[in-house]
């Protein structure tokens, strides 16, 4: 019930193409969805967040898609570049800053030129 | 800008010897902290979680002897290896929610140990 399934474990993309990765979570207590990436040798940085009572969420480039039915969501990369190539892992939480994320297993993007 | 710091961000140790990695919001005040540790090209396994005032909660299977906690602060928690061993060389990121309000969670730079 704890765990959040990340795919694909790698993926590669051309320039310019839209990279996706999906992951999919168990337990229903979560409400808080958030995206890192991470380059060699650094702490994640937070990409994008969503919340349950919305589909859809939209920053730049980037995008999360909710499905809260089916207990998946997904992040899309439009327009990939090649510093987009990093590790990206999904997340899973209750609210609150006191609670644990829950990792999915990431997935290595390289954005070939 | 970064609101949570990691320090240091490499360190060399000899076996047997203890090494302290200190984990501090800048901005704001953490009544929780996290600590992972990252093998190559792994996902981040939780180790503790780090609260004020209060004994650290770790994770089925880490030893609490040997990773001690320390959040003496709300702003500094502090990660210390003890009598550190080739096999606890790993990558050790912390993090923290709670700024500006909202339940986001930051992380630290990570700190790569390496004992030899």
């Amino acid at each position: 019930q704890q765990q959040v399934k990340q795919s694909p474990q790698s993926l590669i993309v051309q320039k310019g193409g839209i990279s996706i990765i999906n992951c999919a979570y168990e337990n229903t207590a979560f409400d808080y969805f958030p995206w890192y990436q991470q380059f060699p040798g650094k702490g994640p940085a937070l990409l994008i967040a969503i919340r349950p009572d919305v589909s859809e969420k939209k920053e730049g480039r980037f995008t999360i898609s909710f499905n809260k039915s089916a207990k998946q969501f997904s992040l899309h990369i439009m327009d990939s570049q090649p510093g987009d190539s990093a590790t990206y892992f999904c997340a899973a939480s209750r609210g609150g800053a006191t609670n644990k994320l829950i990792f999915g297993t990431g997935t290595l993007l390289a954005v070939q030129p | 800008g970064a609101v949570v710091s990691q320090h240091p961000s490499r360190v060399i140790c000899k076996s047997g010897t203890s090494v302290k990695i200190e984990c501090r919001s800048l901005d704001f005040q953490a009544t929780t902290m996290f600590w992972y540790r990252q093998f190559p090209k792994k996902s981040l396994m939780l180790m503790a979680t780090s609260n004020e005032g209060s004994k650290a909660t770790y994770e089925q299977g880490v030893e609490k002897d040997k990773f001690l906690i320390n959040h003496a602060s709300l702003t500094l928690s502090t990660l210390t290896v003890t009598s550190a061993h080739p096999e606890d060389s790993s990558f050790y990121i912390c993090s923290a929610r709670g700024a500006r309000g909202n339940t986001e969670a930051f992380f630290g730079q990570g700190t790569r140990l390496t004992v030899v």
